[in-house]
């Protein structure tokens, strides 16, 4: 069974840091890998999306690298803003195609950016 | 607005009730699903419903029952409910045959007494 970790749990910065979130994936054979924020009661908003065969995805202040034989994908946000404060959760899709659409999720990254 | 509407929003039911969660899509996506978002565990999928085939966990217990009358449509049918069953429900949705995310409505946070 595919298993999704993200480290850390919950992070809190000053506005202007970079970051770094952590995603990591126990079965390489992905179709895709998904990056969504959750704000609080609400639901997902997809950020990014990188195909299996991509290393990367950016949009705006936001990049997601994948590495698909190591497991992993890490999402960067760059020069922080609160505005960015919610929860991070990486999603990975294993049937081609997503005929089934099934998504594994990891627990999330809840980050906190103060003024 | 994410295309995709969810009703109740909060829902507060005993345990021998029986209710009924509600979405709608107005994406024209061909593939609808549930996911059930507890304190405890990762987000997991309940059910899918795709080109009219059902999919389902099957860790779901059948307290749960899920209904699509149409491409558009999805509801999820409640009866006699425990208490760990308190979550924040949510829908989605999708084309199938293309690479793009699903989108997903605001949920419905239900509580059991």
């Amino acid at each position: 069974k595919q298993e999704v970790t993200q480290i850390p749990a919950a992070l809190s910065v000053p506005e202007g840091e970079n970051l770094v979130l952590n995603c990591s994936f126990t079965d390489s054979a992905i179709y895709n890998l998904q990056w969504f924020r959750q704000d609080p009661g609400k639901g997902l908003t997809s950020l990014l999306l990188i195909q299996s065969s991509q290393r990367e995805q950016t949009s705006g202040r936001l990049n997601a690298s994948l590495d698909k034989s190591s497991g992993r994908s890490t999402l960067y946000i760059a020069a922080s803003q609160p505005g960015d404060s919610a929860t991070y959760l990486c999603a990975v899709s294993r049937d081609r195609g997503s005929t089934l659409g099934r998504l594994y999720f990891g627990r999330g990254t809840q980050l906190t950016v103060w003024p | 607005e994410t295309g995709v509407t969810q009703t109740p929003r909060h829902l507060v039911m005993g345990m021998t009730n029986k209710k009924s969660l509600k979405c709608e899509q107005h994406l024209g996506h061909n593939a609808m699903y549930w996911y059930k978002q507890s304190a405890k565990k990762p987000l997991e999928l309940m059910f899918v419903y795709s080109l009219e085939e059902r999919v389902e966990n099957n860790s779901v217990p059948s307290r749960f029952s899920p209904e699509c009358p149409n491409s558009s449509h999805l509801f999820l049918h409640l009866h006699t409910l425990q208490p760990e069953d308190s979550a924040l429900y949510l829908c989605a949705s999708s084309q199938v045959g293309s690479n793009q995310p699903q989108h997903f409505g605001d949920g419905t946070r239900l509580s059991i007494l």
